[in-house]
């Protein structure tokens, strides 16, 4: 497709259930991001991969979340043991390995996850 | 520490008014670049303008203008002519590192427009 595809768009799940979020970017990018954003806030970084690099995990807020990319195409984010406080949109983005103003960053629609 | 500061929570502006929407930066890395994306209430985000650490000039998009004053480390977005339409959250973003080495992109907190007619 021409942009950042993500799945589902909507999430309900029971606080304990794990959940995996999927990100498909656009053709070609290599760099690829993912952010929370709970309701009335900014955007928290969670986690970046670019290229075969080693991903920058720092933004990840506990053991329970984890991504993985394969090769420079899909991205999943799994959050187990949902807790409440994990309710929120989780943002993908991705970005061409260039510099300049040509690194401009595309964002996905988002998955809302509500955890009950 | 805060990489990215928005002190406006919310501003008002008339229609076919210009506001400026006001962003602050720390970074040590003299290679940066400065974005700002604007989130509707649909949710989606759709990115504005762009401005690198060495650019000579400040960037122009249409009616979205940056005021970059690199000593006072702020990065400003004008918007011209304001229209009902641009009613929305603005976010300022800023990502360090070579210009050929890409890096996580840090969010202000958002800064939300009402346009008034």
């Amino acid at each position: 497709g021409a942009g950042v595809s993500q799945s589902p768009s909507n999430k309900v799940t029971e606080k304990g259930k794990d959940v995996e979020l999927r990100c498909d970017p656009i053709s070609g990018h290599t760099a690829l991001y993912w952010y929370r954003q709970r309701l009335g806030q900014g955007l928290e970084f969670l986690i970046y991969f670019q290229g075969n690099s080693a991903p920058d995990k720092s933004g990840l807020p506990s053991d329970r979340f984890s991504a993985e990319r394969t090769g420079e195409s899909v991205s999943t984010l799994t959050i187990q043991r949902t807790q409440q406080e994990d309710s929120a949109v989780y943002l993908c983005a991705s970005s061409l390995y260039v510099g300049g103003s040509g690194n401009t960053i595309y964002f996905g629609e988002g998955s809302w996850l509500t955890v009950v | 520490a805060q990489k990215i500061t928005q002190t406006q929570p919310g501003m008002f502006v008339q229609e076919k008014e210009a506001v400026t929407l006001d962003c602050t930066y720390d970074t040590s890395d003299p290679s940066y670049g400065l974005f700002w994306y604007k989130q509707p209430s649909s949710g989606e985000m759709i990115f504005l303008i762009y401005q690198g650490s060495y650019d000579q000039q400040n960037a122009t998009e249409g009616r979205y203008s940056l005021n970059f004053q690199k000593a006072r480390k702020s990065a400003n977005l004008v918007i011209s002519a304001s229209q009902l339409g641009d009613s929305a959250m603005y976010f300022c973003a800023m990502r360090e590192g070579r210009y050929n080495q890409g890096g996580k992109l840090i969010f202000g907190q958002g800064t939300e427009l009402s346009v008034k007619p």
